[in-house]
């Protein structure tokens, strides 16, 4: 079965500091690994994927991504925070070779930049 | 692109009514998914459309659940004899079947409060 863990249930960081917002997963095959963001009252908006290729994935908003097999893990960072990025964080797997289209979504970190 | 719309945006029924949310997936998109988001948690899935074909449901999606997409657009989410376990978020999200079919695009979703 499919699983995603995001260990941290809220991160603080101040302005300027780089972050991570932490990511583990379990399938049985291999993965397909996303990350969305969601601002309050909004849906989610898609951040970045991992498909296959460099383990490290760039996406929106100077959020990068670095895919560690052995680790199981895909981590989000960003080298400088800034205030605006405070929303909450979902990472989501997919089984590649599952003939369901479905993605399995963590619990969500809270992300909280302080100026 | 118009994004993914959703429709209402806020619903409060009471118990025992029926309610129906709407979903305008981004156009050409041909595959449509329904999540469902509870406070604190991530989306969970409940089913998925390939056109109008139905293709997965969750076993989350109780027989008071039953969603359409009739032409293969726009889809519908009923849930009848509402229950206040039903209260959540209701997420829909489009994907297309070309290069970047693994990114699904989220609305802003409904909020459904069961009195």
């Amino acid at each position: 079965a499919q699983s995603v863990a995001q260990p941290e249930d809220q991160v603080n960081v101040a302005e300027g500091n780089p972050l991570t917002v932490k990511c583990t997963y379990s399938v049985s095959g291999n993965p397909y690994l996303f990350w969305y963001v969601q601002y309050p009252n909004r849906g989610l908006q898609f951040l970045l994927k991992y498909i296959t290729g460099d383990n490290l994935v760039k996406g929106s908003y100077g959020f990068e991504a670095e895919f560690n097999k052995s680790q199981t893990s895909f981590h989000l960072k960003k080298p400088s925070a800034l205030v605006s990025d405070s929303a909450l964080y979902f990472c989501a797997v997919r089984d590649r070779y599952s003939s369901a289209s479905k993605i399995i979504f963590g619990s969500g970190t809270r992300l909280s930049i302080r100026p | 692109d118009t994004g993914v719309s959703q429709n209402p945006r806020h619903k409060i029924t009471k118990r025992g009514q029926n309610v129906t949310f709407r979903c305008d997936p981004i156009s050409e998109h041909n595959r449509l998914y329904w999540y469902r988001q509870t406070l604190g948690q991530g989306p969970e899935f409940l089913t998925y459309f390939q056109n109008e074909a139905q293709l997965e449901k969750s076993r989350l999606l109780s027989d008071r659940f039953s969603a359409e997409r009739p032409k293969g657009s726009f889809s519908t989410l009923e849930i009848q004899r509402t229950e206040q376990g039903d209260s959540a978020m209701y997420l829909c999200a489009s994907s297309s079947a070309g290069a970047d079919t693994d990114t699904q695009y989220f609305g802003p979703g409904t909020r459904l409060t069961v009195l």
